[in-house]
């Protein structure tokens, strides 16, 4: 099956930093999310990003669906950006199936 | 604004009992998913519905874990019995046509 890697695993940041973080993908997809999981566990919508480019105020994501990744910027970091922040993909193979990454877990101190 | 919602939102229960949760997807979304996230991994799904119809089960532990839609609306996940190995977070999360995937607050289960 399809292997979704992100990275880093964990990261550390002073508040006011700018971060990448990267989804890597082996095979085609159909689509591709980024969510940010709260300290409660619920999983937030950040991005629906199958390809290009798209910003949401601090954040922004790129996907490159033909060389198979994907990039999700922080600017200005706060505090409350740290948690953990998941890409999934959903692929076909002989049905729709949906796979998560590890996480990144990003810490964001004052 | 439209949400999912999902009871209870913790769950502590003793091993080999039964124990069942629930999701109401957001209205209009045929495509419904729940997902087993264990501490510190990333979620992994265990079933996927189709309006009614089981799409994708591949991952569920059938001799203990079930799941229904029966009128393509809201849905249960039940275990029974529960082991030790089933703590963890069930997230339950519904789509638009395989389209952009919104997830409830989850309930957290503890098995003692």
């Amino acid at each position: 099956g399809i292997q979704v890697e992100q990275s880093p695993p964990d990261l550390i940041l002073q508040e006011g930093a700018n971060s990448t973080l990267r989804c890597n993908f082996s095979d085609s997809v159909n689509n591709l999310q980024w969510f940010h999981q709260n300290p409660w566990g619920q999983l937030i919508n950040l991005f629906y990003i199958p390809s290009g480019t798209k910003q949401n105020g601090r954040l922004s994501a790129t996907t490159v669906a033909t060389e198979r990744y994907s990039l999700l910027y922080i600017s200005s970091s706060q505090t409350t950006d740290s948690g953990v922040y998941f890409c999934a993909v959903d692929y076909y193979t002989g049905g729709f199936k949906t796979i998560f990454g590890a996480g990144t877990r990003l810490f964001v101190k004052a | 604004e439209a949400e999912v919602a999902q009871s209870p939102r913790y769950k502590i229960t003793e091993k080999s009992q039964a124990v069942a949760f629930w999701c109401d997807p957001i209205s209009g979304h045929a495509t419904l998913y729940w997902y087993r996230q264990i501490l510190g991994q990333g979620p992994e799904l265990l079933v996927q519905f189709q309006d009614e119809s089981v799409v994708d089960d591949s991952q569920l532990p059938k001799d203990r874990f079930s799941a229904e839609r029966l009128k393509g609306v809201d849905s249960t996940l039940k275990i029974q019995p529960a082991e030790l190995g089933d703590s963890a977070m069930y997230l339950c999360a519904s789509s638009k046509d395989r389209a952009e995937a919104f997830f409830g607050q989850g309930t957290r289960l503890t098995v003692v």
